[in-house]
């Protein structure tokens, strides 16, 4: 099994519907988890940090995480064409010398 | 969020030259760096891990002879690509890491080897 895995995508949402970006890991005590978004060409930036199972709300973005299953998950309300990028899943792995591990992303393509 | 620079933002070389790129965090001290390579449409790859003071930790594939890393302060590390080829034509990518582990990245280096 990946240590974080993501659907490759692309991922097609219509503006103004919710983008739902799923991600699973492996590693059962992972305490930290975050999304990043990466427009093409340019670095990945920072969009939530989550650590305690439940919702955590920021603006459009809503970050899910469900440690039993193991699952972390992004909804983006209201989508925007702005929103179209590559989304990576992050998790720390604590068999990995506590690095944070990067999924491959999930393309997310806002059709206008 | 906190701020990582990384310098040059694009770099053009001839083959066989070596190069520099610095990474600095500007508003957070930072005694994990790590540096990344990105090819076109391709995932993030991590090449080292980088402690201040100490040694880097390279990722099994990665020269640790070609690919010089110095990490001299809580705020500035340093990648360098000696004997540049073409084949290292890439994006290249610094990022800090902060408080509760978040890794904050810079905004990218360009490398082209000609």
């Amino acid at each position: 099994q990946k240590e974080v895995e993501q659907n490759s995508g692309p991922l097609s949402v219509p503006e103004g519907a919710i983008a739902s970006l799923n991600c699973t890991y492996s590693d059962r005590g992972s305490q930290s988890f975050f999304w990043y978004r990466q427009y093409s060409g340019k670095s990945p930036e920072l969009i939530m940090s989550i650590y305690s199972n439940g919702d955590k709300e920021d603006g459009r973005f809503t970050a899910q995480l469900n440690k039993a299953s193991q699952y972390v998950s992004l909804l983006i309300r209201d989508s925007q064409p702005s929103d179209s990028a590559t989304y990576l899943c992050a998790v720390n792995i604590r068999g990995r010398d506590d690095k944070i591990i990067f999924g491959k992303g999930t393309r997310l393509h806002i059709l206008p | 969020g906190a701020v990582v620079s990384q310098h040059p933002s694009r770099v053009i070389c001839k083959s066989g030259t070596s190069v520099k790129i610095e990474c600095r965090s500007l508003d957070f001290q930072a005694t994990t760096m790590f540096w990344y390579r990105q090819f076109p449409k391709k995932s993030l790859m991590l090449m080292a891990t980088s402690n201040e003071g100490s040694k880097a930790t390279y990722e099994q594939g990665v020269e640790k002879d070609k690919f010089l890393i110095n990490h001299a302060s809580l705020t500035l590390s340093t990648l360098t690509v000696t004997s540049a080829h073409p084949e290292d034509s890439s994006f290249y990518i610094c990022s800090g890491r902060g408080a509760a582990d978040t890794q904050y990245f810079g905004p990218g280096t360009r490398l082209t080897v000609l």
